[in-house]
């Protein structure tokens, strides 16, 4: 089975942008978590979808946001970027209650 | 509220011996705790999991062992070779597809 896929997998942006990740999860996964993962806080949750429903949310604002497609392929949103939104963001998928396996994430500068 | 904690952030083994990775957690939601290896700006791989029915999981030369009354996890991986020189993560599950993640223990084996 092919793995999970992230796209792109690199971005620059200026501050003040907004900017779309896009994740494929396993054929067969459902469920769709993001992370966010710094230097200084490590690998943080952004929220969760399952068959097209956010089911969690961890605590960020609201600038970030995400979506679920039938196809079970996700993507997430940052409006108006901060320097602080530089970081390397991963999205994983799984079955339920099951493992989480992640894609090689997207790597984001904002300057 | 839930945490993991990894006290240890770097770990240097020779080549051969054994690797023990530590982990402990307050507050588990259900006791079912991953562990991840992780390489710079890429994303985690999953390894090895441990439910609370069990006290011991074994997979090939990785070894997790569960001690709920110290609240304490260990990673055991033997023998240690070069290519399992990376960063570890231990993670505890949420709910809602969230994982709680250590802050991590970069593990060197040296030839």
């Amino acid at each position: 089975k092919a793995g999970v896929t992230q796209t792109p997998r690199y971005l620059i942006k200026t501050r003040g942008q907004q900017v779309t990740l896009s994740c494929s999860p396993i054929s067969g996964h459902r469920s769709v978590s993001w992370y966010q993962q710094t230097p200084g806080q490590g690998l943080q949750f952004l929220f969760e979808y399952f068959s097209e429903t956010q089911r969690n949310k961890g605590n960020f604002p609201g600038r970030f946001s995400g979506r679920q497609f039938s196809n079970s392929r996700s993507e997430m949103n940052v409006s108006t970027l901060e320097l602080g939104d530089s970081a390397l963001y991963l999205c994983a998928s799984s079955l339920p209650s099951g493992a989480q396996y992640f894609g090689p994430g997207t790597r984001l500068l904002v300057l | 509220d839930q945490q993991v904690k990894q006290n240890s952030p770097s770990l240097s083994v020779q080549e051969g011996r054994i690797s023990i990775l530590n982990c402990d957690y307050t507050n588990s939601m259900f006791d079912y705790f991953l562990w991840y290896k992780k390489y710079p700006a890429e994303g985690p791989t999953f390894l090895i999991s441990i439910s609370s029915i069990k006290d011991k999981n074994e997979d090939g030369r990785f070894t997790v062992f569960l001690n709920k009354s110290a609240k304490h996890l260990s990673l055991h991986i033997v023998p240690s070779q070069p290519g399992d020189s990376a960063v570890y993560f231990c993670a505890d599950y949420n709910q809602g597809g969230k994982l709680i993640f250590g802050q991590g223990t970069e593990l060197s084996v040296k030839p």
